[in-house]
């Protein structure tokens, strides 16, 4: 079992569908991690939050909302995908500069 | 941008048997991880080493960081069916914020 807990772990969406992907964490990190994931591909890093605050977007399309509620909570809402956004997305956490922990990740495929 | 390469891309060998795996990197860097997954998993955090340490050991991993080559290598031994995954090295560069670069990995295939 992982210590980041993500939600659903598979989503199917048209690409008129809005969604939202859900992480949580309670190992008090205060930096957490939105991460992309292609098949046989490394994992591409989207957003970093600290301390609740939005620190890195990777130049990520506005169909991507990144949105940080609480210390232990991380959402990504999800509007007017596009085929190619399909991907398994993951999110992790970590204290300044540790290792990252990670959830078993959400698997996105949209129609 | 992907900083790392990893190679080999691909390896296979006999349960008992040892692993090596290498990673090279551009950038000068805080510390460097590796990390596993498994099919379907998350990422799983092996070991760091920082940028002034040399060698690291955890039970039958040994990691070793030459920063003159930029370049790492992770050793598994007496490998298990189980080890099966594959391996992504990432680098904390010193520019780089809170972000980690990860390589491009190596899948590794532990035959019983």
């Amino acid at each position: 079992d992982t210590e980041v807990t993500q939600t659903p772990k598979h989503l199917v969406m048209g690409m008129t569908n809005k969604k939202s992907l859900k992480c949580e964490q309670h190992m008090g990190h205060r930096a957490m991690y939105w991460y992309k994931q292609k098949a046989k591909k490394p994992p591409e890093l989207m957003f970093v939050y600290s301390y609740e605050k939005l620190s890195i977007n990777e130049s990520v399309p506005s169909r991507f909302s990144p949105e940080c509620p609480n210390s232990s909570l991380l959402n990504l809402h999800l509007h007017a995908l596009q085929p190619e956004d399909s991907a398994l997305y993951l999110c992790a956490s970590s204290l300044p500069y540790g290792p990252q922990h990670f959830g078993d990740g959400t698997r996105l495929s949209i129609l | 941008s992907q900083q790392g390469e990893e190679d080999p891309q691909a390896l296979s060998i006999q349960e008992g048997e040892n692993a090596t795996m290498n990673c090279s990197y551009k950038t000068s860097i805080n510390n460097l991880q590796w990390y596993r997954q498994n099919s379907g998993r998350g990422l799983v955090h092996l070991i760091l080493i920082r940028s002034n340490e040399r060698e690291k050991h955890s039970g039958r991993l040994r990691v070793t960081l030459d920063t003159s080559k930029k370049s790492s290598s992770l050793l598994i031994t007496a490998s298990r069916a189980a080890d099966t995954a594959s391996y992504f090295c990432a680098t904390d560069a010193e520019t780089s914020g809170s972000r980690l670069t990860f390589g491009e990995g190596t899948q590794l295939t532990v035959n019983p």
